[in-house]
């Protein structure tokens, strides 16, 4: 069984490029979350989705950044116009429907955004 | 505002000892705490997961606690080996389903 997968591993972009990142969640999970990671910093959450719809994104910025989880297909997390602020390691997550309240988060590997 | 502080300097310990991680929290109360493993250039790795009706949660080596009066939580590793060293995670859940994380705290076992 597959853990979450995310690539790229690695992006470069340069300052007023776009990233696009990907995550694709556990089989059986319909929950994914973004979570972004500065040098030297604990994990910020992003945005939390299930297919189709945002449930919460509180921790996203409002401008340059969005996402979406398609009924088909990975989660994209969009980072528009990157600055170099927005280097980072940027993990994606994801969880079962349970119901119970408890689920689990399991990561991915993370993508490490360089903006030059 | 919400906060979770974990200790910011690294803990050395030799090998074959006890490691004890704390976690504090405080303006929350959360319904349950997890622990996550981060290795450098790698993701979390999820641990254990412990509810606010629980006093204790043990899985092989480690051994989590929860105290809501004192919102805290202890992680402890017994019989730590250097294949323990990495980053330990405190998270609480808050809203729908998101983690809030602390910043960390660096174990280093020295053989």
């Amino acid at each position: 069984n597959a853990g979450v997968m995310q690539n790229p591993r690695h992006l470069v972009r340069r300052r007023g490029q776009e990233a696009r990142l990907r995550c694709s969640p556990m089989k059986g999970h319909s929950h994914v979350y973004w979570y972004r990671q500065l040098p030297e910093e604990g994990l910020k959450f992003m945005v939390y989705l299930q297919k189709e719809n945002i449930i919460d994104e509180s921790g996203m910025p409002k401008e340059r950044f969005s996402a979406e989880f398609p009924k088909e297909g990975p989660s994209i997390l969009r980072i528009q116009q990157v600055v170099r602020g927005d280097s980072a390691a940027y993990f994606c997550a994801s969880s079962p429907h349970t119901g119970g309240g408890t689920d689990t988060q399991y990561f991915g590997p993370g993508t490490r955004l360089t903006v030059l | 505002s919400q906060k979770i502080e974990q200790n910011s300097e690294a803990l050395n310990i030799q090998e074959g000892k006890t490691a004890t991680l704390t976690c504090n929290y405080t303006n929350y109360s959360p319904a349950y705490l997890q622990w996550y493993r981060q290795d450098p250039g790698r993701g979390p790795v999820f641990l254990l997961l412990i509810r606010e009706n629980e006093k204790e949660k043990r899985k092989e080596r480690l051994k989590v606690t929860f105290d809501t009066t004192l919102k805290q939580s202890l992680f402890h590793i017994t019989a730590s080996q250097p294949a323990d060293s990495a980053t330990y995670l405190c998270a609480l859940r808050s809203g729908y389903n998101k983690l809030i994380f602390g910043a960390g705290t660096r174990l280093a076992v020295h053989p």
